[in-house]
């Protein structure tokens, strides 16, 4: 199994640009999250998605939408980037039996905007 | 407490020694407590989930525990390799919050030989 995997590794945008990043898992995981890493912060829940063809807002969705058509994959998308989206964004999963199961994190997405 | 804090943010031990940080978080609506290791330019991995008051928890020469009551856990790791270096993250479920995970900032680990 891969696990949790996302797409790409790593991209250098302009200001107002679009851009989709992709996760995928093949641990067939109802939930599955975005989060923002930044320097000296905590990781931050963007986006997180319960369910195939279901999403909710985390603590800093602004700036960002999601969606989830297949329950392997979770997109988020940034429509016009800002510097200020400049972060590691991690993606995870997790099944749905427990609300304290483990997240299980992708090797991340590092996301330059200048 | 409102949210997650860890401390202190970064430590710096010789191989060999033992080492612990602490997480503390909020004790109202308190459903579960994380714990994950997380390597530099690798993703976090999970270590604990603890549920209980007084929970302990061990993998290997890492183990944690738990206070709900005050609202705190710490992290012990004995006889400190190299290869335990890392940043140390602990996260907690509130009540009636779903399955988000409210993360601290980590505290950072170096072993050096």
């Amino acid at each position: 199994n891969a696990g949790v995997t996302q797409t790409p590794k790593f991209r250098v945008l302009k200001t107002g640009q679009s851009m989709t990043l992709l996760c995928a898992q093949d641990m067939n995981h109802e939930y599955m999250y975005w989060y923002r890493q930044d320097p000296g912060m905590g990781l931050r829940l963007i986006h997180y998605s319960v369910g195939e063809g279901t999403t909710a807002k985390g603590e800093v969705p602004d700036g960002y939408n999601v969606s989830r058509l297949k329950k392997q994959n979770f997109l988020l998308g940034l429509e016009s980037a800002a510097p200020s989206q400049t972060s590691v964004y991690f993606c995870a999963s997790s099944y749905l039996r427990a609300i304290q199961e483990t997240q299980y994190f992708g090797p991340g997405t590092r996301l330059l905007v200048l | 407490i409102l949210n997650v804090e860890q401390s202190p943010q970064s430590l710096h031990v010789q191989e060999g020694d033992s080492t612990n940080f602490t997480c503390s978080f909020p004790s109202s609506n308190f459903y579960a407590l994380h714990w994950y290791r997380w390597e530099t330019a690798k993703s976090p991995e999970a270590l604990f989930v603890m549920t209980l008051n007084g929970d302990e928890k061990k993998k290997g020469r890492i183990s944690a525990t738990l206070n709900t009551k005050e609202g705190y856990s710490y992290l012990y790791i004995k006889g400190s390799q190299p290869e335990d270096s890392a940043t140390y993250l602990c996260a907690f479920n509130r009540l009636n919050s779903g399955y988000a995970l409210n993360f601290g900032k980590g505290t950072s680990l170096l072993v050096t030989p």
